[in-house]
C-alpha cells in the first residue's frame, strides 16, 4: 500500500520561510503525480493552494509555491503569516484514477 | 457560484450501509467537464480519497475501500452519492464531496463543507 509522507509539524517565525515536503514510500514523486496542496483550518473544509505541481489556486498569495525538491514534491511559504497557521495535505496522483492524501503537516506561526 | 453540500443520516449502526449524497448547485454533474469525488476525514486525523465519478457513469475507487464502496450519480437531481457498506468504528469521519477539474489531474477545486458520519451502536 502507498503510503504518502508528511512532516508531522513544523514551526516557521511570522516573516519566515518554511518548505513542507511530500513523498512517496517507495519511490520519488515527480510531476507525474501531479502534486497538489490544500491548506485546512480547524473545522473547516480544506481550501486548494497549488496543483499540478506549482500553478497556484485562484486566489493564492503569491507566498505559497509547490515545485519538486529531489525526489519529494515541496511547498514553500515564504513571509509566513498568522493565518497561515494551519494543516497543509499534499495528495499526489497514483495512476489508473487513484489518489492518495499525505499524511499532513500542521504549522505553526510564532 | 458552485456549492456542493452533503447530507447524510448522521449516526449508523455497525455492520449497516450508509448512504451519502452531495447535492451540486451553480454547475451541472453531467456537464462532462468535472469529475466528483467523495475524500473523509477522521476526527484528528488526515484526509482520505475515496473514489469518484465522472459523468458517463465512470468510477475510480481508493483499493483499499473498493469491496465496499459505490459512487453513483443521478443527473435529474444533480446529485451524486456515496455508498458504503459493512461500516465499522474505523469509518467514522466528515465525509466531504468535491469537484475535480477533469482537465487538470489532481485538481479539486470546490469542496462542501462535509457531513459527519459516526458508526456506533
Amino acid at each position: 500500500q502507498t503510503v504518502v509522507t508528511q512532516e508531522p509539524s513544523f514551526s516557521v517565525s511570522p516573516g519566515g520561510t518554511v518548505i513542507l515536503t511530500c513523498g512517496l514510500s517507495s519511490g520519488s514523486v515527480s510531476t507525474a503525480n501531479y502534486p497538489g496542496w490544500y491548506q485546512q483550518s480547524p473545522g473547516q473544509a480544506p481550501r486548494t493552494l497549488i496543483y499540478s505541481t506549482n500553478t497556484r489556486s485562484s486566489g493564492v498569495p503569491d507566498r505559497f509555491s509547490g515545485s519538486i525538491l529531489g525526489n519529494k514534491a515541496a511547498l514553500t511559504i515564504t513571509g509566513a503569516q498568522a493565518d497561515d497557521e494551519c494543516d497543509y495535505y499534499c495528495v499526489l496522483y497514483m495512476g489508473s484514477g487513484i489518489y492518495v492524501f499525505g499524511t499532513g503537516t500542521k504549522v505553526t506561526v510564532l | 457560484q458552485v456549492q456542493l453540500q452533503e447530507s447524510g443520516p448522521g449516526l449508523v449502526k455497525p455492520s449497516q450501509t450508509v448512504s451519502l449524497t452531495c447535492t451540486v448547485s451553480g454547475d451541472s454533474i453531467s456537464s462532462g467537464t468535472y469529475f466528483w469525488n467523495w475524500i473523509r476525514q477522521p476526527a484528528g486525523k488526515g484526509l482520505e480519497w475515496i473514489g469518484r465519478i465522472y459523468t458517463t457513469g465512470r468510477t475510480n475507487y481508493n483499493p483499499s475501500l473498493k469491496s465496499r464502496v459505490t459512487i453513483s450519480g443521478d443527473t435529474s437531481k444533480n446529485q451524486f452519492s456515496l455508498k458504503l457498506t459493512s461500516v465499522t468504528a474505523a469509518d467514522t469521519a466528515v465525509y466531504y464531496c468535491a469537484r475535480e477539474v477533469a482537465a487538470i489531474t489532481g485538481f479539486f477545486d470546490w469542496w462542501g463543507q462535509g457531513a459527519l458520519v459516526t458508526v456506533s451502536s
